[in-house]
């Protein structure tokens, strides 16, 4: 099973809205990334997780608040967006080594009004 | 800072044609993918390549690797419609600081007509 899940399909949210995006795998996999995808771009990395650690954080703006409550799941929450923000957000996993194949959800397509 | 350049960005095929994607990057990586992404859903891997000289096929596709040139290739062979997708090739930086982090090229729209 490489299947990696993602809740909501899709989002629409006021600048003043508190959101969640969820993500979960249970394929064993130690390591669990965030993108952020524009269309008709490639994905951009946001965060990794490895062993449930924040490990990478790619000069995210606060308003973008991962967190990762056990290995499996793996949340973004979101707070004061800006238009600027909408997007496909995507949760990827991993085996926890460096270079492994990164298997990726179907996506959180997110518009924020 | 690692770089990955696709070429070309566009590419239209006749069905039943040949065609090859290009990806360069920049410094020195051992590990590069190819991913597919159809409009408005998620990527899908298609090849993990893994060493100099590593070549893989499936289907109409075949990817290979030449590390000393920085070089992937992802050949088309016979195209049909249902490759019409997004080809993204994918590097992982080798430095140890970046662990996990995947550099993507700026991707190929490759459409296939009759």
């Amino acid at each position: 099973d490489t299947e990696v899940t993602q809740t909501p399909k899709h989002l629409v949210m006021g600048m003043t809205n508190k959101k969640s995006l969820k993500c979960e795998q249970h394929m064993g996999h130690r390591a669990m990334y965030w993108y952020k995808q524009k269309a008709k771009k490639p994905p951009e990395l946001m965060f990794v997780y490895s062993y449930e650690k924040l490990s990478i954080n790619e000069s995210v703006p606060s308003r973008f608040s991962p967190e990762c409550p056990n290995s499996s799941l793996l949340n973004l929450h979101l707070h004061a967006l800006q238009p600027e923000d909408s997007a496909l957000y995507l949760c990827a996993s991993s085996q926890g080594w460096q270079g492994a194949t990164q298997y990726f959800g179907p996506g959180t397509r997110l518009l924020v009004l | 800072e690692l770089k990955v350049e696709q070429n070309p960005l566009f590419l239209s095929m006749q069905e039943g044609k040949n065609y090859t994607i290009y990806c360069n990057y920049s410094t020195t990586s051992d590990r590069l993918y190819w991913y597919r992404q159809d409009p408005g859903k998620s990527l899908e891997s298609l090849f993990v390549l893994l060493s100099n000289g590593a070549v893989k096929q499936e289907g109409r596709l075949m990817a290979s690797l030449d590390t000393k040139a920085r070089l992937s290739t992802l050949h088309i062979t016979a195209a049909v419609h249902d490759l019409s997708a997004t080809y993204f090739c994918a590097v992982v930086d080798a430095g140890g600081t970046s662990y996990g982090k995947l550099t993507f090229g700026q991707g190929t729209i490759l459409t296939v007509h009759p």
